[in-house]
């Protein structure tokens, strides 16, 4: 079935740093998402991306949907300490397809 | 404005035995969608409901079963519960059966001795 493969695995920042993550396919999507989920709770909707090359931003944060269809990008800007969670991609194709979930990327930040 | 809400938060059962999940979109939502999320792993879809049936499913055995009510709540029902079905379990809400955007409840956290 599809996978995605989210990079890196983890990371640590530095309270103010940018930070930058992907996500892989090895088939293509036609909506790419992006949450994120702190401990003990769901995963909250940040991004929701539905054309190849779209970039949005939500306040800190700007995703794109690669070109290929295949890869989307998270980055966020001067990185605060309520940013520290683990940082889902999900993909999906048109129509009513469920959604496919990255492993994620744990992100600390350092004050 | 109230969001989707899931109960119990935490359950602990024994293997062999049943359980059932319970719960409620958030307001004007009328389809709801299960995952299974294992530790340190993303969420697996297990299926989604509309419209009090099942219109999509995951790769996920007969044990797991579901229901959507009239006010389109749901349940989610695991039988002859196994230890590996232990997880946080995600019940998601949507605006329509298409849309993607996806809005998660806090889970129901499983654990199976």
């Amino acid at each position: 079935g599809q996978q995605l493969n989210q990079s890196p695995q983890s990371m640590f920042i530095q309270e103010g740093e940018d930070v930058s993550m992907n996500c892989t396919s090895s088939s293509i999507f036609n909506t790419w998402l992006w949450y994120k989920q702190d401990p003990g709770e769901g995963p909250v909707l940040l991004i929701a991306l539905y054309k190849a090359g779209e970039l949005t931003s939500n306040g800190r944060l700007t995703a794109q949907f690669g070109i290929t269809r295949k890869d989307s990008f998270l980055n966020i800007s001067a990185s605060i300490p309520s940013d520290v969670g683990i940082y889902f991609c999900a993909g999906a194709n048109s129509g009513n397809t469920p959604l496919v979930f990255g492993k994620g990327t744990r992100l600390s930040v350092i004050a | 404005d109230a969001g989707v809400t899931q109960s119990p938060t935490h359950l602990i059962k024994t293997r062999g035995q049943q359980v059932t999940l319970r719960c409620s979109p958030k307001s004007g939502h009328d389809t709801v969608s299960w995952y299974q999320q294992a530790l340190g792993q993303g969420p697996q879809f297990i299926f989604q409901y509309y419209e009090e049936e099942e219109r999509q499913r995951g790769n996920f055995p007969d044990r797991f079963s579901g229901h959507q009510f009239p006010n389109y709540s749901s349940e989610l029902n695991v039988n002859a519960l196994l230890l590996g079905d232990s997880a946080l379990y995600l019940c998601a809400s949507s605006l329509v059966a298409g849309s993607h955007e996806q809005y998660f409840g806090p889970g129901t956290r499983l654990t199976v001795t």
